[in-house]
């Protein structure tokens, strides 16, 4: 059965500061590797995507990618209170048009 | 960024009601259009995958009868939760894709059955 682990946290920072979130998969075909963010009653929002092992920024985010140890972390610098949400991580064996397996997300939550 | 319109976004009925929803790919088309449920404090759960202009693949324990999925062009979808009781209500969500590009999800649509 493939699953995605996240820590449901919640995850609490101050503002300014680096929250780091990680995800674990099991599914070792597994070739995409999404980070969505949720706000309460919201739906999910695409905010980074990474195929390669290494590092991907984008602004003040950054995914990092680990194959071998099957592990995805997404960092989030410069932490703001607009980013207290629920981070959900995703993996595909595609590049994300066919089947996401998500995990349960990790709520963050961003003191001012 | 690619635009995904869900409609409604709130539904509240009564039980034995069939409710349909409605999901749109604004700025392009979608070869592929899922179907997503999401309990509260729960991840999403996928209950479909629909391409266009065949048949929707279910996923192991979603009834194909009671949740109907037509995708009959490349922007639209539609979900009808059919005879919808209590226990169906839930948080639902579309999502729309195309070769090669991460999906991007619409906005929802909360379904209360009374």
């Amino acid at each position: 059965q493939k699953e995605v682990e996240q820590n449901s946290g919640p995850l609490s920072v101050p503002e300014g500061a680096i929250a780091s979130l990680n995800c674990t998969y099991s599914d070792r075909g597994s070739q995409s590797f999404f980070w969505y963010r949720q706000y309460s009653g919201k739906s999910p929002e695409l905010i980074m995507f990474i195929y390669s092992n290494g590092d991907k920024e984008d602004g003040r985010f950054t995914a990092q990618l680990n194959k071998a140890s099957q592990y995805v972390s997404l960092l989030i610098r410069d932490s703001q209170p607009s980013d207290s949400a629920t981070y959900l991580c995703a993996v595909s064996r595609n590049s994300g048009y066919s089947t996401l397996t998500f995990g349960k997300g990790t709520m963050l939550l961003v003191s001012p | 960024g690619a635009v995904v319109s869900q409609h409604p976004s709130w539904v509240i009925c009564k039980s034995g009601t069939s409710v349909k929803i409605e999901c749109r790919s604004l700025d392009f088309q979608a070869t592929t259009m899922f179907w997503y449920r999401q309990f509260p404090k729960q991840s999403l759960m996928l209950m479909a995958t629909s391409n266009e202009g065949s048949k929707a693949t279910y996923e192991q324990g979603v009834e194909k009868d009671k949740f109907l999925i037509n995708h009959a062009s490349l922007t639209l979808s539609t979900l009808t939760v059919t005879s919808a009781h209590p226990e169906d209500s839930s948080f639902y969500i579309c999502s729309a894709s195309r070769p090669n590009q991460p999906q991007h999800f619409g906005d929802g649509t909360r379904l209360s059955i009374l």
